[in-house]
């Protein structure tokens, strides 16, 4: 069973920091990772994608990397903002007999102050 | 606009009730999901279904049910047997066919009194 721990839980930094969050997972047979963002009380919106074949996914001052051999990703913010600030999750992507599921970590909850 | 629409945003029902959250896609997705969010932690996984009429439980199916009768449609229900009900619910679409990405709606709040 795949589990996908996250470090650090919680994090605050003063604006314009650059930082990165970490994700971990046991399973290396994955076809995808994705990270997400939440605010509070909503949904997720979806960040990066990065395919099983790739090593890293750019959007703007956020860049994830993976290292599948390893179990490993990380999610870069560069210049930080007050905006930044939410719950990011990652979910590494198996196939299964009954089908395709993600697996989620239990989030980094990052505050970033003005 | 394209996405996930649930409803409703917030329900309140009394302890041995049963009650039905909407997840309607207009994505075209094959691939839909139910999860469910406790506070301070990750999603853990209910239902999902990969083609109409076909489902499969997740990690914690127990006093839950769900249906596909539409690609568009996947209603969950919350059974009087799901001991601890309150929670975040959330559903998602996938198409495997392209990227393969996971796209969320808004989260229906549903607390039991």
């Amino acid at each position: 069973k795949q589990e996908v721990t996250q470090i650090p839980a919680a994090l605050s930094v003063p604006e314009g920091e650059n930082l990165v969050l970490n994700c971990s997972f046991t399973d290396s047979a994955i076809y995808n990772l994705q990270w997400f963002r939440q605010d509070p009380g909503k949904g997720l919106t979806s960040l990066l994608l990065i395919q099983s074949s790739q090593r890293e996914q750019t959007s703007g001052r956020l860049n994830a990397s993976l290292d599948k051999s390893s179990g490993r990703s990380t999610l870069y913010i560069a210049a930080s903002q007050p905006g930044d600030s939410a719950t990011y999750l990652c979910a590494p992507g198996r196939e299964e007999t009954s089908g395709s599921r993600l697996t989620f970590g239990e989030g980094t909850q990052l505050t970033v102050n003005p | 606009d394209g996405g996930i629409t649930q409803s409703p945003k917030y329900l309140f029902r009394k302890e041995g009730q049963n009650v039905t959250l909407s997840c309607e896609q207009n994505l075209n997705h094959d691939a839909m999901y139910w999860y469910r969010q406790d506070p301070g932690q990750g999603l853990r996984l209910i239902y999902y279904s990969q083609i109409v009429n076909d489902f499969q439980k997740g990690d914690i199916a127990e006093g839950y049910s769900v249906s596909r009768e539409k690609k568009e449609s996947f209603p969950l229900t919350v059974t009087s047997a799901q001991k601890n009900p309150t929670a975040f619910y959330l559903c998602a679409s996938r198409n495997p066919g392209t990227t393969g990405e996971l796209f969320f709606g808004e989260g229906s709040r549903l607390t039991v009194l």
